[in-house]
């Protein structure tokens, strides 16, 4: 199994919302990530969960929350979003993070659009 | 961190063709990988190439990298309409968990 399952692959949520992005893998990778991507452009990483502990943060405001369950499941909880939060929101994962970090496999992302 | 740059940002060919697309970056990397991504879909991992390789082939595809000039570039030989979509490179540097992702090239192939 190859895959990287992301589910909803659709969300529309107002601003005083709460929701959850989920994304699941069973290749074994010990390193998973979010990315937010917008339009036309490239992807922007936002946090990195390496050994199901958070190693990076890209200074993702708190309304963005990670939580990593198991080695599996990746979750990324949503709280008072703005309208500029629409994006598409990917997640990927890795055999493992660090300076040797190789193929990257994606889910096919969420699309979120904040009302 | 460093950011790869994707140069020309778009290109449109005839099917049957092939498809050039450059990247440079700044910094010394660890390897170089190249990635492609249809409208609205997650992305596609097609190659990766590590900075003791030269060039590196797959199937159409032919990635090389100078790591002199810090630049890469993908062909895709006799490009299909299936080809149509975003190509990304990115690059993992030592010391760093993380890739960069340059700009994209948006590739057309006309049937």
């Amino acid at each position: 199994d190859t895959e990287v399952t992301q589910t909803p692959k659709h969300l529309v949520m107002g601003m005083t919302n709460k929701k959850s992005l989920k994304c699941e893998q069973h290749m074994g990778h010990r390193a998973m990530y979010w990315y937010k991507q917008k339009a036309k452009k490239p992807p922007e990483l936002m946090f990195v969960y390496s050994y199901e502990k958070l190693s990076i943060n890209e200074s993702v405001p708190s309304r963005f929350s990670p939580e990593c369950p198991n080695s599996s499941l990746l979750n990324l909880h949503l709280h008072a979003l703005q309208p500029e939060d629409s994006a598409l929101y990917l997640c990927a994962s890795s055999q493992e993070a660090g300076p040797n970090t190789g193929e990257l496999f994606f889910g096919e992302g969420s699309r979120l659009t904040v009302l | 961190s460093q950011q790869g740059e994707e140069d020309p940002q778009a290109l449109s060919i005839q099917e049957g063709e092939n498809a050039t697309m450059n990247c440079s970056y700044k910094t010394s990397i660890n390897n170089l990988q190249w990635y492609r991504q249809n409208s609205g879909r997650g992305l596609v991992h097609l190659i990766l190439i590590r900075s003791n390789e030269r060039e590196k082939h797959s199937g159409r595809l032919r990635v090389t990298l100078d790591t002199s000039k810090k630049s890469s570039s993908l062909l895709i030989t006799a490009s299909r309409a299936a080809d149509t979509a975003s190509y990304f490179c990115a690059t993992g540097t030592y010391g760093n968990n993380r890739l960069a992702f340059g700009k994209g090239n948006q590739v057309v192939v006309i049937p």
